[in-house]
């Protein structure tokens, strides 16, 4: 079975600081990683994910995160925080070994952005 | 238009009545779901569809049927909805395959009294 687990359910920076999500990944098997994220009454999107190809993914808006397989972790960064940045964002794993895509999410972090 | 709608957007309903909120996306994808959203507890996976003829129940399924009436519809409903179902739903398609991006609509607000 695989979870994930966000560290902090708010997080709060000034615009133009680094954004740092963590998130810490337990799995059976190699897994998937995706962050999503969901601004104000919307659905999720997706930010970036991992798919074995390289340990440094690029996403959108600036986003970024890194596999680190030795601390089962996915954290998401950002160098300088936008106001627009300001939203709800979720890590998911799934595992490799299967071919139905089931994600299992963690709780969410909510990012405020001040000015 | 979006490539993943859900209606309604917003629902208050009173406890014991039946409530249908569907789902239907233009991706093309045979892969559908449903999930719930509480504060605090992230998403929650409550039915998963492979194709039309495949519906599986999901880690929260009990109080709570689905109907997939096409590859593009999927239906979820709360035969007799209570309270501790008021929560954010969300429905979701991927394609086949490992590690395929989920498309998310925007959810369904729903309110049990």
């Amino acid at each position: 079975a695989q979870s994930v687990t966000q560290l902090g359910s708010h997080v709060s920076v000034s615009e133009g600081a680094l954004v740092l999500l963590r998130c810490n990944y337990s799995s059976s098997v190699p897994p998937y990683l995706f962050w999503y994220v969901q601004y104000p009454n919307q659905g999720l999107q997706l930010l970036l994910k991992y798919t074995s190809a390289a340990t440094l993914v690029k996403g959108i808006n600036g986003f970024e995160a890194e596999f680190k397989k030795s601390e089962t972790s996915f954290h998401l960064t950002k160098p300088s925080a936008h106001m627009s940045d300001a939203a709800e964002y979720f890590c998911a794993v799934s595992p490799m070994n299967t071919g139905f895509q089931k994600l299992v999410f963690g709780t969410g972090t909510r990012l405020l952005v001040s000015p | 238009d979006a490539d993943v709608t859900q209606t309604p957007r917003n629902r208050i309903t009173k406890t014991g009545k039946r409530i249908m909120l569907e789902c239907s996306q233009t991706k093309g994808h045979d892969r559908m779901y449903w999930y719930r959203q509480d504060p605090g507890l992230g998403l929650r996976l409550i039915y998963y569809s492979f194709d039309v003829k495949d519906i599986n129940k999901g880690e929260i399924s009990d109080g709570y049927s689905v109907s997939r009436q096409a590859q593009a519809k999927f239906s979820l409903s709360l035969e007799s909805a209570i309270p501790n179902q008021t929560a954010l739903y969300f429905c979701a398609t991927t394609a086949g395959g490992k590690g395929t991006e989920a498309f998310f609509g925007q959810g369904t607000r729903l309110t049990v009294v």
